[in-house]
């Protein structure tokens, strides 16, 4: 079966423009999170969806951040007004969420570079 | 203040011997434990993981150790082979404490096996 899929792969971007990225979770996983892993840094919790849930945004660094659930599937994490710190690989992942299992399932990641 | 610490930024081993990763972390609340595995340009895989129920959980050449009252944990990693050379996250979760199952990464550790 297909993993979790993320795009575009590499983004660069002028500084001021906005951005979006896409994250196509493993079919029927109900959780969806994003991370983000800067130079040098382990990877930093963003954005959790769960099923129809309210989203847990306390990872956003600032409101030029956001990122929506379509369908309880395919997820778009928007930056605006982009920064050159916001340069990093973004990550997204889902999991089934189940009793015994909490592992997370990743995809290969967007590296964003602002310019 | 990081939660999740992984003081070793790099390992070198040799093919055939033990390698051990370190692990250490702050919050009380964590009760689940995760470790990933990272190549270059792809996503983290997951490795293996551990309740704070247990203290040891093993996976093949795998092992996972845990002391709750040192809160340490370390992979055990024999025998090493070069295929393993590649950066492991430390991972952990506060599921019990009610968090959304977001994962708290610790820096990564780059691991080299040496032929």
């Amino acid at each position: 079966g297909a993993g979790v899929s993320q795009s575009p792969s590499n983004k660069v971007t002028e500084k001021g423009k906005d951005v979006e990225l896409r994250c196509d979770p493993i079919s029927g996983h109900t959780a969806l999170y994003w991370y983000r892993q800067s130079l040098g840094q382990g990877l930093e919790f963003l954005i959790y969806f769960q099923g129809n849930s309210a989203p847990d945004k306390s990872g956003l660094p600032s409101d030029r951040f956001s990122a929506e659930r379509t369908g309880g599937s395919v997820s778009t994490l928007t930056i605006q007004r982009t920064q050159q710190e916001d340069s990093a690989v973004y990550l997204c992942a889902s999991s089934t969420v189940a009793a015994s299992s909490y592992e997370q399932y990743f995809g290969p990641g967007t590296r964003l570079t602002v310019t | 203040d990081q939660q999740v610490k992984q003081n070793s930024p790099s390992l070198s081993v040799q093919e055939g011997r033990i390698s051990i990763l370190n692990c250490d972390y702050t919050n009380s609340m964590f009760d689940y434990f995760l470790w990933y595995k990272k190549y270059p340009a792809e996503g983290p895989t997951f490795l293996i993981s551990i309740s704070s129920i247990k203290d040891k959980n093993e996976d093949g050449r795998f092992t996972v150790f845990l002391n709750k009252s040192a809160k340490h944990l370390s992979l055990h990693i024999v025998p090493s082979q070069p295929g393993d050379s590649a950066v492991y996250f430390c991972a952990a979760s506060a599921l019990g404490g009610g968090s959304q199952g977001n994962l708290i990464f610790g820096k990564g550790t780059k691991l080299s096996v040496k032929p």
